[in-house]
């Protein structure tokens, strides 16, 4: 069964100073993977995903993730953050749907960013 | 575009009573997921509809059932109601065929008294 992992609870940052939330995950074949951010009260809005190809993808709000095999991670990283990046981060993996079925998102149990001022 | 739209926003229920919680999908998407996300937890896949049939389930009892209409919208219906099933609904729709990305509605908050 897929997995996804997220060390940490809680980040603390400072605001301008760069930013890395860690997601490894377990999965039998190639998996795909999105970065969902939340904020209270609100749902889910994806920052990113990966399919295939360049394993460095870029998302919206200036966010990044990079997906390495060899390690089964897909970490987020923010150059400089911002007030308003404050939420809740999730890390997911999803199936192909082409085989038949659908197992969902398996999701990470989150990551909560706090910004420092 | 029209975004993932759900009704309602919120909604208290005592146990053992029975819910149904909508959703409509965003334009041009076919296929509808929902989620339950417990208080401080990521969400748990439900199940998914697609041509108005369940296409996957999730670890969830046959007390949690759907529907989806032609239109593609969908609803969640829970029986008989656990104090365990408060929780954030969340509905989110896609494109079916392959590992299209989910775009979430805002969610429906679940209290079981």
């Amino acid at each position: 069964a897929q997995s996804v992992t997220q060390p940490d609870i809680h980040i603390t940052v400072s605001e301008g100073a760069s930013l890395e939330l860690r997601c490894n995950y377990s999965y039998g074949a190639t998996p795909y993977l999105f970065w969902y951010v939340q904020s209270p009260g609100q749902g889910l809005q994806l920052l990113l995903k990966y399919f295939s190809g360049d394993t460095l993808v870029q998302g919206i709000k200036g966010f990044e993730a990079e997906f390495k095999r060899s390690q089964s991670s897909f970490n987020l990283r923010k150059p400089s953050v911002h007030w308003s990046d404050a939420a809740e981060y999730f890390c997911a993996v999803g199936d192909d749907y082409s085989g038949g079925g659908a197992d969902g998102l398996t999701f990470g149990k989150g990551t909560h960013l706090i910004i420092q001022p | 575009e029209t975004g993932v739209t759900q009704s309602p926003t919120h909604l208290i229920k005592t146990r053992g009573q029975q819910v149904t919680l909508r959703c409509s999908s965003q334009s041009g998407h076919n296929t509808v997921s929902w989620y339950q996300q417990a208080l401080g937890q990521g969400p748990q896949f439900i199940f998914q509809y697609y041509r108005e049939e369940e296409n996957g389930r999730g670890n969830f009892p046959p007390r949690f059932s759907g529907l989806q209409f032609p239109n593609y919208s969908s609803e969640l219906n829970v029986n008989a109601l656990e104090l365990d099933d408060s929780a954030l609904y969340l509905c989110a729709s896609s494109l079916a065929g392959g590992a299209y990305e989910q775009y979430f509605g805002p969610g429906t908050r679940l209290t079981v008294t």
